[in-house]
């Protein structure tokens, strides 16, 4: 594709259950990253794939939030009897390499909001 | 620990002025710099970056930044802003070695282009 692109764009789940937030990065790129927006604050870091291996998930908050990548291109964030303080924006980025060679794109994001 | 400061959430100016957005991070080793901007309802966009070499970094549109080791700075500066420039601007840092690949991000500053 074009570009990075996550759905759904938007999503409102009650307290308690469970979504799931799909990310298809651009074709052929390697590296892919989730990261957690909430409101006024900068993205903060959740976890890193390198094709189909986690290499980092020092940043997922609990064991309620859940990342996988299993071919080595889609990935899906899964949280877990969501709560209120998981509303935020929840960006995936990738690029071909490392980021510090190589632009990080990024999603448009998916709006999570608990109610 | 590691972080990124941006002293100002928000920034209004007067198209054609100038204007400076703040940056500093906190790092004991070397670091990768970037300054990412977000238009409204658009995801994040690379705006310019710091690897090695000439501590002065330009982006296309005019904006640049100068890496300074030894007051942990990256500030952004713009001479003449238009008011497409209107977004907000995120500020972040990898710091190197360790494996990581994560970016920290600061909380980013608001810059509103007033006619």
């Amino acid at each position: 594709g074009a570009g990075v692109s996550q759905s759904p764009r938007y999503k409102v789940a009650k307290r308690g259950q469970d979504v799931a937030l799909r990310c298809d990065p651009i074709s052929g790129h390697v590296s892919l990253f989730w990261y957690q927006q909430a409101l006024g604050q900068g993205p903060e870091f959740l976890t890193y794939f390198q094709n189909e291996a986690q290499l980092d998930k020092s940043g997922l908050p609990s064991d309620r939030f859940f990342a996988e990548r299993p071919e080595g291109s889609v990935s899906t964030l899964k949280i877990q009897r969501t709560q209120q303080e998981d509303s935020a924006v929840y960006l995936c980025a990738s690029s071909f390499l490392s980021q510090g060679v190589t632009e990080a794109f990024f999603g448009q994001g998916t709006r999570l909001t608990v109610v | 620990a590691q972080s990124v400061t941006q002293l100002d959430s928000q920034v209004p100016v007067f198209e054609e002025a100038p204007v400076e957005l703040r940056c500093n991070y906190s790092s004991s080793v070397s670091v990768y710099l970037f300054w990412y901007v977000q238009y409204p309802n658009q995801g994040l966009q690379l705006l310019l970056k710091y690897l090695s070499g000439s501590t002065l970094v330009e982006s296309i549109n005019g904006f640049e930044a100068e890496f300074n080791k030894s007051q942990t700075s990256f500030h952004l500066r713009k001479p003449s802003v238009h008011i497409s420039d209107t977004a907000e601007y995120f500020c972040a840092v990898r710091h190197l070695g360790g494996g990581s690949e994560k970016l920290v991000f600061g909380k980013g500053t608001k810059l509103t282009v007033n006619p």
